[in-house]
């Protein structure tokens, strides 16, 4: 069983479009995040969530819109897809705020054309 | 600014040598730790140093953290192949509520 687990795992669109990307994680944890790689492997936290509400709000575009249905779940949606949101975005989880170890989902490479 | 800082930014290393790699960070934490990735696939969760500890062990893995001069370091003794990977030290900003904050990592090639 995965633990958090993220689709799609490839994303390949063009500028404009509107993309969602899922994550589900069955460990029963309270938070859960969206975190962004870049091509230099540099990972920023983009959102988090604990049980379903929104704590952490980095400076993301606000073209991003994270959505929390349950708390095993974290969305983010992406319109107006631009070529510098190319990137690889993972979301993880942990039992509890800040300060608990991470658990991650495998990421979701998005290559926008 | 991002908290942690890895070094070296590379490093490769035959089957059976050491790895060393730092860690320095610029706040007050309340514990560090340190994530391993492999190619295409996500950040695993290696070990967690509190910030009242100096040393802590897992395996073959020995971190070390010095709060006085805000650094740390991950040995990985006996190296093997399959430790070829990206390790990454997180810390927390030292308030409630906030999430981990990554380095870029160190790249480790480990050859047979």
């Amino acid at each position: 069983d995965t633990a958090v687990s993220q689709t799609p795992k490839y994303l390949v669109t063009q500028m404009g479009n509107d993309k969602s990307i899922k994550c589900e994680q069955n460990l029963g944890h309270d938070t859960m995040y969206w975190y962004k790689q870049d091509s230099k492997k540099f990972l920023k936290i983009m959102f988090s969530y604990n049980n379903k509400e929104l704590i952490i709000n980095e400076t993301v575009p606000n073209r991003f819109s994270p959505k929390s249905p349950d708390k095993a779940h974290l969305n983010l949606h992406i319109n107006s897809l631009e070529l510098g949101d190319s990137a690889v975005y993972f979301c993880a989880s942990s039992p509890s705020q800040g300060r608990a170890k991470l658990f991650f989902g495998s990421g979701t490479q998005l290559s926008v054309l | 600014s991002q908290q942690g800082e890895e070094d070296p930014q590379a490093l490769s290393i035959q089957e059976g040598e050491n790895a060393t790699m730092n860690c320095s960070y610029k706040t007050s934490i309340n514990n560090l730790q340190w994530y391993r990735q492999n190619s295409g696939r996500g950040l695993v969760h290696l070990i967690l140093i509190r910030s009242n500890e100096r040393e802590k062990h897992s395996g073959r893995l020995r971190v070390t953290l010095d709060t006085s001069k805000k650094s740390s370091s991950l040995l990985i003794t006996a190296s093997r192949a399959a430790d070829t990977a990206s390790y990454f030290c997180a810390t927390d900003a030292g308030q409630a509520g906030t999430a981990l904050i990554f380095g870029k990592g160190t790249t480790l090639s480990v050859s047979s």
